[in-house]
C-alpha cells in the first residue's frame, strides 16, 4: 500500500512570507502527527490531528497551524516565516494514534 | 526541556561487532518506547518498541533493554552490518498520542 506522501519535498521562502505543507496519510490511517527536525533538537512534535480535530499540541508558537480534512489528509501552516523555521517537516500517520507511526520522507524547508 | 536524551551524537562501530546505542529519559510517566532509523532524504522508519511492562524486547539482530529505574533505554544491535548506518532516535510517550524524540545517535558500521 501507498505509503505517506509529503508535498513538496523542498521549499524556499523568503522571511515574513507564510507556507503550507501537504500530508496524505495511509489509507485508513485517521491520525496525523507533524514533527519538525532541527540539528541539534531531535524531532519537536508540533500536532496531532484525529478525524479532523486537533487532539494534541507541542509548544510551538501560533505561527503553526495545522488542520484535517475528512479524507484524512492534512496541511500544516506557518505564517510570519522566520530564519529559525528552517527545517525538515515530518509528518506521521497511524490508525489511531502514536502506536505504530508511519512517516513521510517530509519536507525541507529553507527560510532566507 | 528535552526529556528524551541521547548523550552520543556519533558512534562507529566496526562491522560484526555490537552496536550499543543510548537514551535517557527524566520524565517517569512515560510508559512506552520506540526506536527510529533514519536515512538521509528519507523519514525516520520504526525499528523496535517495548512497553514499561517489559525490559527487554527482541527482534532478530535488534535488542532493546529498558532500565525504569534509571530512566535509560538502549538499542543493541548485534551483529552490526555497514547497511545499519544511520541515524538512530529514540522515542517515549505515556500517552502515545504525543512522543519525545532524543537528538539522535548517528551511527557508522564500518566494513
Amino acid at each position: 500500500k501507498a505509503g505517506v506522501t509529503q508535498t513538496p519535498r523542498y521549499l524556499i521562502k523568503t522571511r515574513g512570507q507564510q507556507v503550507t505543507l501537504s500530508c496524505s496519510p495511509i489509507s485508513g490511517h485517521r491520525s496525523v502527527s507533524w514533527y519538525q527536525q532541527t540539528p541539534g533538537q531531535g524531532l519537536q512534535f508540533l500536532f496531532e490531528y484525529f478525524s479532523e480535530t486537533q487532539r494534541n499540541k507541542g509548544n510551538f508558537p501560533g505561527r503553526f497551524s495545522g488542520r484535517q480534512f475528512s479524507n484524512s489528509r492534512s496541511e500544516m501552516n506557518v505564517s510570519t516565516l522566520e530564519l529559525g523555521d528552517s527545517a525538515l517537516y515530518l509528518c506521521a500517520s497511524s490508525p489511531r494514534g502514536g502506536y505504530g507511526y508511519t512517516f513521510g520522507s517530509g519536507t525541507r524547508l529553507t527560510v532566507v | 526541556d528535552q526529556q528524551v536524551k541521547q548523550n552520543s551524537p556519533s558512534l562507529s562501530v566496526q562491522e560484526g561487532r555490537i552496536s550499543i546505542l543510548n537514551c535517557d529519559y527524566t520524565n517517569s510517566m512515560f510508559d512506552y518506547f520506540l526506536w527510529y532509523k533514519k536515512y538521509p532524504a528519507e523519514g525516520p522508519t520504526f525499528l523496535i518498541s517495548i512497553s514499561s511492562i517489559k525490559d527487554k524486547n527482541e527482534d532478530g539482530r535488534f535488542t532493546v533493554f529498558l532500565n525504569k529505574s534509571a530512566k535509560h533505554l538502549s538499542l543493541h544491535i548485534v551483529p552490526s552490518q555497514p547497511g545499519d548506518s544511520a541515524v538512530y532516535f529514540c522515542a517515549a510517550s505515556s500517552t502515545g498520542n504525543q512522543f519525545y524524540f532524543g537528538t539522535g545517535t548517528s551511527l557508522t558500521v564500518i566494513p
